[in-house]
């Protein structure tokens, strides 16, 4: 079975700074997917940015840019030039490959990081 | 938007009462998950349906069940309901029934049991 901790409970951050949220997993699988997804206050759950594990380039997507450490099992996100609406619970997710064989493709998630971002 | 659509968005109702979240995927996924989200819990997976038929169980209690329908909309029943069953549920979804796509999650069903 995986396991996903983020052990940072909350964390504050300054309009326009960066910010770096851990997350570290546990699994068996070679081939895998990780994620990182927003929720804001409204609830709604907005994927933020995918890895795939057999690809070595850390994924991109604008301000959002990931840490992935294959061989640590750690996927951290940074966030540059925060904005007040980054303001969110963030969770790490872990997803298997489809090359692993089996039918259960289901998200397990960590526990969450609250940031604030601060004006 | 995501695309996919839960009703209702909230629902209140009495311990030992039976209550059905509906969820709508987005045009096209074939598959749909239902998490269950609570304080003590976090997020966890409950079940996954793939073109109609079950494909995976999670933490799902056995009072919970679920299915898709040929139009591809999925229902969670919720039955003899506790108030630890109080949470958000969401559901999601994706094109196919493996990996390699990611989910888009719906925006929700809050459950509030009194």
């Amino acid at each position: 079975a995986q396991t996903v901790t983020q052990s940072q409970p909350e964390m504050s951050v300054q309009e326009a700074e960066t910010v770096t949220l851990s997350c570290t997993y546990d699994t068996s699988e070679s081939n895998y997917y990780l994620f990182w997804y927003k929720q804001p206050p409204s609830r709604q759950m907005i994927l933020v940015i995918r890895q795939e594990a057999y690809k070595q380039q850390n994924a991109t997507e604008n301000r959002f840019s990931v840490n992935f450490q294959k061989a640590a099992k750690s996927f951290s996100l940074k966030i540059s030039d925060s904005q007040l609406g980054d303001t969110a619970m963030y969770f790490c997710a872990f997803m298997k490959h489809e090359f692993s064989g089996g039918s259960n493709y289901k998200l397990t998630f960590g526990k969450g990081t609250l940031l604030t971002v601060n004006p | 938007d995501s695309g996919v659509t839960q009703t209702p968005k909230h629902l209140i109702t009495a311990t030992g009462q039976r209550v059905t979240l509906r969820c709508s995927p987005r045009s096209g996924d074939l598959s749909v998950y239902w998490y269950q989200q609570s304080l003590d819990q976090g997020l966890q997976f409950l079940i996954q349906y793939y073109n109609g038929e079950e494909r995976a169980k999670g933490n799902i209690l056995e009072r919970f069940s679920a299915q898709q329908f040929p139009d591809l909309h999925s229902e969670l029943n919720l039955s003899s309901l506790e108030l630890g069953d109080s949470a958000l549920y969401f559901c999601a979804s994706s094109p196919a029934g493996g990996g390699s796509y990611e989910q888009y999650f719906g925006p929700g069903t809050r459950l509030t049991v009194t």
